[in-house]
């Protein structure tokens, strides 16, 4: 009965791979996210999707590449990954709207090399 | 865009007693603002938010105030207890689009000592 899911759950690759974070919720929700919580717990939104349209792009590197298949599933590529992308990533859904309340995937920490 | 500063960085206090955390925000056109507990590699979890039409807000021991004159929310925890440990982050949004846009505080690391 997960929520919010994450695949995979640690990631850890080298410098110049590209690689992908799957997330998929099963609460009905219309509107997905994408957070990086830095070293220093820092979270950040980098996407949103609103029934797989795209509505929040924050100043992100063009590396990284957003795709929604469909409302249930939002998916992050990276390509050419840095040092400075070690971070974990957060997914997360909510009903569409002001003030509702967005439940948090269980993370992906990525770690590269 | 929107910012929001959170203090203190770091907090610890015995058990049973209060604790407090405090936010400013900079975008006047934020209209909601929730708080989120963070446990040690866990992840973030709402535990009670407000309204900008609306002052104070309680849920058994938390309570969340609200000055949009000031731009200020506050977190207030009272008989802490060793569970509430954890890293807290206020965050303030406003509507983009079909959902929430949240700018998260820095967290405030919450250690209740025995």
């Amino acid at each position: 009965d997960t929520a919010v899911s994450q695949t995979p759950k640690y990631l850890v690759t080298q410098m110049g791979n590209d690689k992908s974070i799957k997330c998929e919720q099963n609460l009905g929700h219309d509107t997905m996210y994408w957070y990086k919580q830095d070293s220093k717990k820092f979270l950040k939104i980098m996407f949103s999707y609103n029934n797989k349209e795209l509505i929040i792009n924050e100043t992100v590197p063009n590396r990284f590449s957003p795709k929604s298949p469909d409302k249930a599933h939002l998916n992050l590529h990276i390509n050419s990954l840095e040092l400075g992308d070690s971070a974990v990533y957060f997914c997360a859904s909510s009903q569409a709207g002001l003030a509702y309340e967005q439940y948090f995937g269980p993370g992906t920490r990525l770690t590269v090399t | 865009g929107e910012n929001v500063e959170q203090h203190p960085s770091t907090l610890s206090v015995q058990e049973g007693d209060s604790a407090v955390i405090k936010c400013t925000y900079s975008d006047s056109a934020s209209n909601y603002f929730p708080w989120y507990k963070q446990e040690l590699g866990k992840r973030p979890q709402l535990i009670i938010d407000i309204r900008s039409n609306v002052g104070e807000k309680k849920d058994q021991r938390i309570a969340v105030t609200l000055n949009k004159t000031a731009k200020h929310f506050s977190l207030h925890i009272t008989e802490t207890q060793p569970e509430d440990s954890a890293v807290y982050f206020c965050a303030a949004s406003k509507f983009a689009g079909g959902g929430n846009k949240l700018t998260f505080g820095t967290g405030t690391q919450l250690k209740v000592e025995l």
